[in-house]
């Protein structure tokens, strides 16, 4: 079954102790993203990256950090979290076919900073 | 840069009376445009999407979305609803062009059908 993994569902964590959500996919995809949702804002874009190697900011990148070693596996990672990245996280990816043809995305993280 | 409105944060209706989502977007090019839901405590799904020819597109659920050039709008529409539709709906659009993969999003509208 075609899917995106992301781990864990539900965090809980204090200022400034580093966290990583992983974010895992079976489809081959070369293009993956993080988004985050906050009420009212809809989804921004965090980082993306077009394939192995290969990644790039997007609209809200302040306080996050990524990787791509391998093209299956994207995390996000929160070097010292804060409050305001308390925000339900989002991975996505797709195929580069020329223009997207839309997103396959994970089910989301809940992710709460105190 | 592209950008998405969607007019309404919430939108009640009652039980089998029809209903139209409403987005309208900017962007310098052509465009892809797509609709997704979210039901609660799930991630986003796909409902429909514009990306050539037609610019009428349906889903398998009875959700119907006209892209309009002109009005630069590509709203949704449902005839007659049922209580399995309350959810978040998210308009999106993409500029299209090779490597050009992100989508941006809508500010979400919150469809809360009524018995």
């Amino acid at each position: 079954e075609a899917q995106v993994t992301q781990n864990p569902r539900y965090l809980i964590t204090v200022t400034g102790k580093k966290l990583t959500v992983t974010c895992s996919q079976n489809m081959n995809h070369e293009y993956m993203s993080w988004y985050r949702q906050d009420p009212g804002l809809g989804l921004r874009q965090i980082y993306y990256s077009m394939n192995v190697e290969v990644t790039d900011k997007g609209d809200v990148p302040e306080g996050y950090k990524v990787s791509r070693k391998e093209k299956r596996n994207f995390p996000l990672i929160l070097e010292s979290p804060s409050p305001n990245q308390t925000s339900l996280y989002f991975c996505a990816t797709s195929r580069i076919t020329g223009g997207t043809r839309g997103y396959t995305f994970g089910s989301g993280t809940r992710l709460t900073v105190v | 840069a592209q950008s998405v409105t969607q007019l309404d944060s919430q939108v009640p209706v009652f039980e089998e009376a029809p209903v139209e989502l409403r987005c309208n977007y900017s962007s310098s090019v052509s465009v892809y445009l797509f609709w997704y839901v979210q039901y609660p405590n799930q991630g986003l799904q796909l409902l429909l999407k514009y990306l050539s020819g037609s610019t009428l597109v349906e889903s398998i659920n009875g959700f119907e979305a006209e892209f309009n050039k002109s009005q630069t709008s590509f709203h949704l529409r449902k005839p007659s609803v049922h209580i399995s539709d309350t959810a978040e709906y998210f308009c999106a659009v993409s500029d299209g062009g090779f490597g050009n993969e992100k989508l941006t999003f809508g500010t979400g509208t919150r469809l809360t059908i009524i018995p």
